[in-house]
């Protein structure tokens, strides 16, 4: 059983374009995370989030918490090539990390 | 700070044959953490230290095991490797595996490309 599903599981875009992408699950999680990964490297801490209804700012990047803690989005404004990668989500409950398994993004200059 | 440190980078088995994945943190962080990583399922643990001197099995434990060594390093060992193993193995660290908030955050290392012919 997938507790964290991503979606989409791959996009591909304009630079200069916004998206969002999602991470649900139907458990509730004490915090969530977002990793970006690059190729040939490992993944990368972008943000905590804690709060039901929680957001974070990350230069272009925002993330929200749901009110309910069960899932996350994180919104792109202005996709640059250098955003290219693959974002991961990862759910903390009962003291264990759960890793969805990821968004790929292509950004096209 | 080096952070998170994995050796070696790339290796390529027969099956059958064994080998240790090393690992190495200078974050004085106490929970350590093997994962691998295969195209479509994502990231999975095999095993973790939350602190040192205890070790659990993760989501995916056979035909592994761990040693935590010493505070800074946990060493993952395949004892008989099988075509099943070929992955990308990354092990990772961070503050307290215990606790929720940031202390989970994980720290991870640049990876050990295996391959199991």
């Amino acid at each position: 059983t997938q507790l964290l599903e991503q979606s989409p599981q791959f996009l591909s875009i304009q630079e200069g374009e916004n998206l969002t992408v999602y991470c649900n699950s139907s458990s509730v999680f004490s915090s969530l995370q977002w990793y970006r990964q690059e190729p040939g490297e490992g993944p990368v801490l972008l943000v905590t989030v804690v709060t039901g209804g929680e957001v974070k700012k990350l230069k272009r990047l925002t993330f929200q918490f749901g009110d309910a803690r069960k899932d996350s989005s994180l919104h792109i404004t202005a996709a640059q090539p250098g955003d290219t990668g693959l974002y991961l989500c990862a759910g903390v409950r009962f003291g264990k990390i759960i890793f969805g398994k990821g968004t790929r993004l292509h950004i096209l200059p | 700070n080096a952070g998170v440190t994995q050796t070696p980078k790339f290796q390529v088995l027969k099956t059958g044959q064994s080998m240790t994945l090393q690992c190495a943190q200078d974050m004085n962080h106490n929970s350590m953490y093997w994962y691998r990583q295969d195209p479509g399922m994502g990231l999975r643990l095999i095993y973790y230290s939350a602190s040192e001197g205890t070790t659990d099995k993760g989501e995916v434990p056979n035909g592994y095991n761990v040693s935590r060594l010493n505070k800074r390093e946990f060493s993952l060992r395949l004892e008989s490797a099988a075509p099943s193993q070929t992955s990308v193995y990354f092990c990772a660290s961070s503050v307290s595996g215990t606790s929720g908030g940031p202390y989970n955050e994980q720290f991870f290392g640049p990876g050990t490309r295996l391959t199991v012919l």
